[in-house]
């Protein structure tokens, strides 16, 4: 699997949009781009899965470059509720989706 | 659907102690797993079931740890007997076959104190 890495923490302002990179520089042609959410005393919760280019949900957007080696997950204007652990993940589809690994995450602070 | 449910919320446990935890997966999904979460080493992932059947348990720490899934509605995680490194929160989470689309379902997960 693809080694990800991401900032450690971010610290942002509510009301402003946050973009949280994650380096992929070994990902496969046939793996796919997926970040979880974790809240704390929850599990991780699936937010947004990418390819290429741009994905948009109702919770997130995926912007992932042509060389697909980076992704950026960017919240738009964020509140107290978006404090949590965020991961991003490389796998391919399928059988690969089986053993997702997480790494440690980015913990975003919003502040008031 | 209540999703991926997990119990006890918590567990308080003697060192020495046998400790299992319980998962019941959302309907219909075939694959299960086992996460366990500490600060030092973020999620690691135990061991992960295809229909009932245990497909890959390299993540288990040592023989002390044991997993079953006796159907498909039911699965327990077994610590006998338990040490205070064990303490962590466990996660189970279940996830359809071949969809890539949701990923994984976590639990709420069991948070583990052995004193």
């Amino acid at each position: 699997l693809a080694k990800t890495t991401q900032p450690i923490s971010m610290d942002s302002y509510e009301g402003q949009e946050v973009n949280i990179t994650c380096s992929h520089n070994n990902i496969a042609t046939n793996d796919y781009i997926t970040w979880y959410q974790q809240f704390p005393s929850q599990g991780p919760r699936f937010i947004i899965q990418g390819y290429k280019t741009k994905v948009t949900n109702e919770v997130a957007s995926l912007f992932i470059p042509a060389d697909r080696k980076s992704s950026t997950l960017s919240l738009p204007r964020v509140s107290l509720s978006d404090t949590a652990v965020y991961y991003c993940l490389v796998a391919p589809p399928g059988f690969g989706n089986e053993k997702l690994t997480f790494g440690t995450g980015t913990r975003l602070t919003i502040i008031p | 659907d209540a999703g991926v449910i997990q119990s006890p919320r918590h567990e308080v446990t003697e060192m020495g102690q046998e400790v299992t935890l319980r998962c019941k997966p959302i309907s219909g999904h075939d694959y299960l797993f086992w996460y366990r979460q500490t600060m030092m080493r973020g999620l690691e992932l135990l061991i992960y079931f295809n229909n009932n059947v245990p497909i890959d348990d390299s993540g288990m720490p040592e023989d002390r740890f044991s997993a079953k899934m006796p159907n498909a509605s039911f699965s327990t995680l077994k610590i006998q007997p338990s040490e205070p490194r064990d303490s962590a929160v466990y996660f189970c989470a279940s996830s359809p076959s071949g969809d890539s689309n949701y990923g994984y379902t976590f639990g709420s997960g069991t948070r583990l104190t052995v004193v």
